[in-house]
């Protein structure tokens, strides 16, 4: 079993909908969880980050953490076009940085 | 601007013969890592370096070399490239050890690797 499991998709979704994402974890040393964006042929880049359970807003996205569960989501409003990427969660509690496996999320105009 | 750099982007090659791709990072960061990418199988570290001349192993490290001479100089050495090596490379650099917080990790372009 992964350390990370995330859902590949991919996830298509029309114009304005809200989208979640999700990881589940085994690790329950983990302590800081990000969510890293990767558009075709770049880079990942951070998009958000959160430190143990709670949730965090930035703009049209917010990241949840369930700590309890093992659980994190990152919801997306009001999709655009420009959302369509693959979404990351990254969890750390050690020098080395977890990733999932990604999910391709397809935002249709 | 502030960024990590890596050469070259594309390489086809073939099995045995001695690659090395580079990076380089232009924001003084301490802690640098890279990172092979496969369908299914997500980002999966290879090497990570905490500091200059300290470097370790991450989940995947078999086949692969690294080197940390400069802080801003983190190469990939693959001595005998095999074909289960094929994949996208990631170099990431920040500050300091990856994850905490607000300790952004910037990675590079990536680097498309193919061995036949």
């Amino acid at each position: 079993q992964k350390e990370v499991e995330q859902d590949p998709g991919p996830l298509s979704v029309p114009e304005g909908a809200i989208v979640s994402l999700n990881c589940t974890y085994s690790n329950s040393a983990f302590q800081y969880f990000m969510w890293y964006r990767q558009y075709s042929r770049k880079g990942p880049e951070l998009l958000m980050y959160t430190y143990s359970s709670g949730n965090k807003e930035d703009g049209r996205f917010t990241a949840q953490v369930d700590k309890s569960s093992k659980y994190i989501s990152l919801f997306i409003r009001d999709s655009q076009p420009s959302d369509s990427a693959t979404y990351l969660c990254a969890m750390s509690g050690s020098p080395m940085l977890t990733f999932g496996g990604g999910t391709r999320l397809m935002v249709k105009p | 601007e502030a960024q990590v750099t890596q050469n070259p982007r594309y390489l086809i090659t073939v099995t045995g013969k001695k690659l090395t791709v580079t990076c380089s990072q232009n924001m003084n960061h301490e802690y640098m890592s890279w990172y092979r990418q496969d369908p299914g199988l997500g980002l999966r570290q290879i090497y990570y370096s905490m500091n200059v001349e300290v470097t370790d192993k991450g989940d995947v490290p078999e086949g692969y070399k690294v080197s940390r001479k400069e802080k801003r100089n983190f190469p990939l050495i693959l001595e005998s490239p095999s074909p289960n090596q094929t994949s996208l490379y990631f170099c990431a650099s920040s500050r300091s050890q990856t994850g905490s917080g607000t300790d952004t990790q910037y990675f590079g372009p990536g680097t498309r690797l193919t061995v036949l």
